[in-house]
This record gives C-alpha cells, structure tokens and sequence, in this order.
C-alpha cells in the first residue's frame, strides 16, 4: 500500500527556520518527482515546490522562492522541505504529494498524498 | 492567487446532479493543459478524484464524472449522498506562472 507520511511541524516562532519531512512506504520513492503542497487553515491548496526523481531538478511556487529548500534522499525513501524565516503567513498544513504523469506529462496529476503535518507560527 | 475559479459552494438534495465549474486562461487549461479534480473530505488530505480531464483512478466511482472545453472545466456528481460532502478542487498548470495551480475551492453541501 502506498504511504507518505509527513512530520516535523509544531508551534514556532516568527523568523525561526523548520525541516519537514516525508517519508515514503510501499513504493520505491526514487521512481517518482515528489511536491510540497500546502494550505492554510480555511482557506485553499497552495502548491510550493517540485523535486525531479534523482533531485537534480528543483521547481518553486515565486510565493516561496528563496526561502524554501526541497530536497530528496532516495536512499532512505524520504522527502524533505526546509522553511527559512517564517511568518505568520506560513501557518498551514503542509501535504507531500507524489506527482504521477497520466496520457502524457505534459500536465501531471498527484496521485497521492500524506496526511499532512501541521506548522504554526506564532509569537 | 488562485488563477482556476470555481464556485464557492454548490448544493443538492440527496439523487440529485451537481456540478463544479473551474475556469482558467490561455495559460493554463487554454493552453491545453490537462484538468485533475481532487476531493478533500472534512479533516483530511485531498484525494484524486479525476485525472486528465475525464479519467477515474480505480476505486473512484462513476458518479464522478470530469469535462473540459476551451478554458473551462466541469466536475458532475451524479445520484448525491451524504458521504459526497466535501470540498473539491480542480487543477492544472500554468505556464505563465510556470507551476501547478490549484481552483479556488468549491463545498459541496447535501440538503
């Protein structure tokens, strides 16, 4: 059965930093590009960033460029999204999300998704 | 910042046909880029729902039903019950913002 389940979210500060991770069962993660999605409470899905299957190629939402950091180990089947100087507009449930091509790639779907882990920042 | 809209809520009584709009640009379902629909049942992850404008993943039933036409695209849901309460989301990509997008969102309630 395929799996992903997210961690590393909690309760942090404006301005500190965070790692989230995701880590992949029931399938070889190194077999498929991977996403970070994320949305905030009440309101809709954001997609953040895309990592290719051997990492080397990196996409980012412009609402998040330089200060998220996607990144991949495929030898431990696991997902990663580092969070620089957070704001309060970063509070969200962030979801991992396999990207899965259907017809053709030239629009992928995702085709599984974590639970999510939950990031709050506050004071 | 969403660039798919739908509306923010549509309802029906139980049997009853419903469906979801989600309207883009040339950026993105214009310029042919597949449609996916995705339902995100109250407290959990969102869950593929179609795929490349009209497919069913397997062990998605056939109450479910997508279109797309031009800029636009359409999510029915046939013979509504209770459990079909949920918000849903259409997406695509964009080649303007060169990323996947998301629709704004849609409730869909069960008189």
């Amino acid at each position: 059965e395929v799996q992903l389940v997210e961690s590393g979210g909690g309760l942090l500060q404006p301005g500190g930093s965070l790692r989230l991770s995701c880590v992949a069962s029931g399938f070889s993660l190194r077999s498929f590009e991977m996403n970070w999605v994320r949305q905030a409470p009440g309101k809709g899905l954001e997609w953040l960033s895309y990592v290719s299957s051997d990492g080397r190629t990196i996409y980012y939402a412009d609402s998040v460029k330089g200060r998220f950091t996607i990144s991949r180990d495929n030898g431990k089947n696991s997902l990663s999204l580092q969070i620089n100087s957070l704001g309060s507009e970063d509070t969200a449930v962030y979801y991992c999300a396999r990207r899965r091509c259907g017809h053709s790639c030239y629009s992928p779907h995702f085709d599984y998704w974590g639970p999510g882990t939950l990031v709050t920042v506050s004071p | 910042q969403s660039v798919l809209t739908q509306p923010p809520s549509v309802s029906g009584a139980p049997g009853q046909r419903v469906t979801i709009s989600c309207t883009g640009s040339s950026s993105n379902l214009g310029a042919d880029y597949d449609v996916h629909w995705y339902q995100q049942l109250p407290g959990t992850a969102p869950r593929l729902l179609i795929y490349d404008d009209t497919d069913r993943p397997s062990g998605v039933t056939d109450r479910f039903s997508g279109s797309k036409s031009g800029t636009s695209a359409s999510l029915a849901i046939t013979g509504l019950q209770a459990d079909d309460e949920a918000d849903y989301y259409c997406q695509s990509y964009d080649n303007r913002l060169r990323g996947y997008v998301f629709g704004t969102g849609t409730r869909v309630t069960v008189l």
